[in-house]
């Protein structure tokens, strides 16, 4: 079965940090691209950013609205997917999802599973 | 960057009957659509992509089409367990979030 599973969310302060990772299993996921996506309470999703596989070179791309506070990693020898945030403000309050991006080489791509969440708050 | 706008905002729709959903895209995405099912608790879970495939395990009465800038995701008679929220999304870009409610 392939699993997703999140962990590392809680509750920090303003201008903190916090590292998520995510524990991948039931498929090869050194082949996979991996993505975060976030839900703030209540709100709609926000795709927060991928790492690409060994063979696009492990690229990374995020949203603009983390660009410079993010980073996203893996370890493919522990089918781990991380996301180390810093510089945290009280709008990346939210349930962080890892999912495994899809893509078929025509444009298209799509997040399939998803994990379960972690949530992030962050408030003073 | 490309805009997805989701149509309406909620649905009210009663079990057994047709629920039809719209996104639209600001610019052509060419079938470069999924859609996602998000129950309340819930990690979303992939219905459609490429505008019209099936994901594996979804029902038939789950289908999808349109292509450019134009989409619909079409629930042929609903069942309890298909009052949700359903998202479209293309590369990045998600749209808002149709809440399918029971009338």
């Amino acid at each position: 079965e392939v699993q997703l599973v999140e962990s590392g969310g809680g509750l920090v302060q303003p201008g903190g940090s916090l590292r998520l990772s995510c524990a991948a299993s039931g498929f090869t996921f050194s082949d996979h691209y991996m993505d975060w996506v976030r839900q703030a309470p209540g709100k709609g999703l926000e795709w927060v950013g991928r790492t690409r596989n060994k063979a696009n070179s492990y690229t990374t791309e995020y949203a603009a609205s983390v660009k410079g506070r993010f980073t996203i990693s893996r370890d493919d020898s522990k089918n781990s997917l991380y996301l180390q945030m810093n510089s945290l403000k009280t709008e990346d309050t939210a349930v962080y999802y890892c999912a495994r991006g899809i893509a078929d080489g025509d444009g298209d791509n799509w997040f399939d599973p998803w994990g379960q969440g972690t949530l992030v708050t962050v408030s003073s | 960057e490309i805009v997805m706008t989701q149509s309406p905002a909620t649905l009210s729709v009663s079990p057994g009957e047709r629920a039809t959903l719209s996104c639209r895209a600001s610019q052509s995405v060419s079938s470069n659509l999924a859609w996602y099912q998000q129950k309340p608790g819930q990690a979303p879970r992939l219905l459609i992509y490429g505008a019209s495939t099936r994901a594996t395990g979804i029902p038939a009465r789950f289908s999808g089409s349109g292509s450019g800038t134009e989409f619909t995701l079409t629930i042929s008679s609903l069942q309890s367990e298909d009052f949700a929220v359903y998202y479209c999304q293309q590369y990045e870009t998600f749209g808002q979030g149709t809440k399918v409610e029971i009338k």
